[in-house]
């Protein structure tokens, strides 16, 4: 069975501060990395989609790298709001069978 | 443009009774999936839709709950009785293909008492 591991499970930063969270999958499997954020009570939304070992995406203050070979992902936030609060999801989208296997997410909550 | 739509937003029943929830994909989304999210564990896939067609429901408990997507557009869940272990948030997403992004709905908080 195929897992994706995302570490911490949660944390808790001061408005401010800059954090990174890790996404961890089997690199044999890698076709393509989502990410998401979660917000309660919202809909999931899609921040980035990552599919060449060294790629890197920015969205505003929030950034992504990937590497295949070693199967793994970082998402970066500098500068967090409490705006910012909200579980980020990764989610797999594997070779060969075609399906998308989601991590359990990392919780985080900014400190106003 | 619109986003996914899902109804109700919350849902309270007794274990053994039924359940549906309504999903609306964007339009001209061809594929679209159902999710179950447990408290403290990651979206697992339900089903997945490929137009009207069913491409995965390996993960789907099949003695129990059952959906629909007629004319390839809106679809269906149901749970038919509902079990305890069921309560969860049940997220509908849509995709213009498989491997395109998946745009979420609000999802549907189902309680099971």
């Amino acid at each position: 069975i195929l897992n994706v591991e995302q570490s911490p499970q949660s944390l808790h930063v001061q408005e401010g501060d800059s954090t990174n969270f890790t996404c961890s999958f089997p690199s044999s499997n890698f076709y393509a990395l989502h990410w998401y954020r979660w917000e309660t009570a919202k809909s999931p939304e899609a921040l980035f989609v990552m599919t060449l070992n060294g790629d890197e995406k920015k969205k505003g203050r929030i950034s992504a790298t990937l590497n295949t070979k070693e199967g793994y992902s970082y998402l970066y936030i500098k500068g967090s709001q409490p705006e910012d609060s909200a579980t980020y999801l990764c989610a797999l989208y594997t070779s060969g069978t075609y399906k998308y296997i989601f991590g359990t997410g990392t919780r985080l909550k900014v400190l106003a | 443009e619109a986003g996914v739509a899902q109804s109700p937003r919350y849902k309270i029943i007794e274990k053994r009774q039924s359940v549906a929830f309504w999903c609306n994909p964007i339009s001209g989304h061809a594929t679209l999936y159902w999710y179950q999210q447990i408290l403290g564990q990651g979206p697992k896939l339900l089903i997945q839709f490929q137009n009207n067609g069913v491409v995965d429901d390996s993960q789907l408990p099949k003695d129990r709950f059952s959906a629909e997507r007629l004319k390839g557009v809106d679809s269906t869940l149901k749970i038919q009785p509902a079990k305890l272990e069921d309560s969860a948030v049940y997220l509908c997403a849509s995709s213009f293909s498989g491997q395109e992004t998946q745009y979420f709905g609000p999802g549907t908080r189902l309680l099971v008492l």
